[in-house]
């Protein structure tokens, strides 16, 4: 069973076009992590959200933290080539530092 | 800075053998975990070692061990090897006591 829900685990999309990708829980987290994994690299970080009701921008990239933090989501506008890759979404709870709880992904791929 | 170097990048190992890989971390960082990923399972935690303690453990057979040492260097061992260990093992960096996780490229295993 997975800890984090990630959704949808495919996306394909023209240029140009905007779209959202969602992580769901039913546990608490203390803070939420996305990534980017491009094939046979590891994953980079995007951005760290530790606040219910937080939400950070990144250019084109917005990320929102739910409020009960249990939920985040990623949010791309005008999505580019550039960005197609693995989109990860990992959570830590409070009572496992050190330990990230990953989603299992969203393949995202933008067509020119 | 430099950021997490993994070695070796790729690896080909018969069934029944050994392997060690190894993992150093970013500067000042004094936690590295270490993740399985596969397709069909995605990234799976395997343990962390904080200052050459290990603080976290995954729910991983024996055969997986690892260590860290004194300048924070860790590395993961798993013996008898089979071929579902084939994967990308990933290792992360962090301060340890705040969640930002900082990926390694990966090692590549291929079980034979």
């Amino acid at each position: 069973t997975q800890l984090l829900e990630q959704s949808p685990q495919f996306l394909s999309i023209q240029e140009g076009e905007n779209l959202t990708v969602y992580c769901n829980s039913s546990s608490v987290f203390s803070s939420l992590q996305w990534y980017r994994q491009e094939p046979g690299e590891g994953p980079v970080l995007l951005v760290t959200v530790v606040t219910g009701g937080e939400v950070k921008k990144l250019k084109r990239l917005t990320f929102q933290f739910g409020d009960a933090r249990k939920d985040s989501s990623l949010h791309i506008t005008a999505a580019q080539p550039g960005d197609t890759g693995l989109y990860l979404c990992a959570g830590e709870e409070g009572s496992t530092l050190g330990r990230l709880y990953f989603g299992r992904g969203t393949q995202l791929t933008v067509w020119p | 800075k430099a950021g997490v170097t993994q070695t070796p990048r790729y690896l080909i190992k018969t069934r029944g053998q050994q392997v060690t890989l190894s993992c150093s971390p970013i500067s000042g960082h004094r936690s590295v975990s270490w993740y399985q990923q596969t397709p069909g399972q995605g990234l799976q935690f395997l343990f962390e070692y904080f200052s050459e303690t290990q603080r976290n453990k995954g729910n991983f057979p024996g055969r997986f061990s690892g260590r860290q040492f004194s300048n924070s260097r860790s590395e993961m061992n798993v013996s008898t090897l089979e071929l579902g260990d084939s994967a990308l093992y990933l290792c992360a960096s962090s301060h340890g006591t705040n969640p930002e996780a900082f990926f390694g490229q990966g090692t590549r295993l291929t079980v034979v």
